[in-house]
């Protein structure tokens, strides 16, 4: 089965840097995505790692490393509007099947 | 851009009623899935389809079915609404995960009363 952790809540200041980490426990290893929700929104996709390493996309970064069971979001140059819940999901079957962590809910202060 | 389409925002339904959620998306995706997002709970998988007439099981399918006859919808069946089953329902789509991950729609607010 999948056991996915994720810190509950985070508070982090505007024009500041914060990692949300992401460990999993998988049976079978297919990548792993991160998601950003707004709250009253539906979630959206933000990134895919299935490598090991950093993949950076403008102010959001990933990092996965596969041997740890460990992945973190970086987010930079933080703004209001990253105020968000963010969830770690990681695939448990070549049918697309996802299971989710139960997010982190990020809070950005002026 | 896919879109994922759900055909209500907000729904309340009587205890016993039978409810259809409905879902369409626009870009031809193979996988289709139903979840619902509770408070503390997280996402929770109900029902998934990778293809046209086929589901399985989630983790969560007790009191509910679905249904695929066309490749674009995909209905959540509430065979007899209950008030635990009070939740966001969110749909969502994929053509291949591992590329672009879920597509969401913008979520059903169901309330049972």
């Amino acid at each position: 089965g999948q056991n996915i952790d994720q810190p509950t809540e985070m508070t982090a200041t505007e024009g500041a840097i914060v990692q949300i980490n992401c460990t999993y426990q998988t049976s079978g290893f297919n990548g792993l995505f991160w998601y950003q929700q707004h709250a009253g929104e539906a979630p959206t996709f933000l990134s895919y790692n299935v490598l090991d390493g950093l993949e950076e996309k403008g102010r959001f970064s990933s990092f996965l490393s596969r041997s740890k069971g460990y992945s973190y979001l970086l987010l930079k140059e933080l703004q209001m509007k990253d105020s968000a819940s963010y969830l770690c999901a990681v695939p448990t079957n070549n049918a697309g099947k996802s299971t989710f962590g139960d997010g982190t809910t990020l809070t950005v202060k002026p | 851009d896919v879109k994922v389409t759900q055909s209500s925002r907000y729904l309340v339904k009587r205890t016993g009623e039978k409810v259809f959620l409905e879902c369409v998306q626009d870009m031809d995706h193979e996988n289709m899935f139903w979840y619902r997002q509770d408070p503390g709970l997280g996402l929770r998988l109900i029902y998934f389809s990778y293809d046209v007439k086929m589901k399985e099981k989630g983790d969560i399918p007790e009191g509910y079915s679905v249904s695929r006859e066309k490749k674009e919808r995909f209905s959540l069946i509430l065979e007899s609404a209950s008030t635990n089953q009070t939740s966001m329902y969110l749909c969502a789509s994929s053509l291949s995960q591992e590329a672009f991950g879920y597509t969401f729609g913008s979520g059903t607010r169901l309330t049972v009363v």
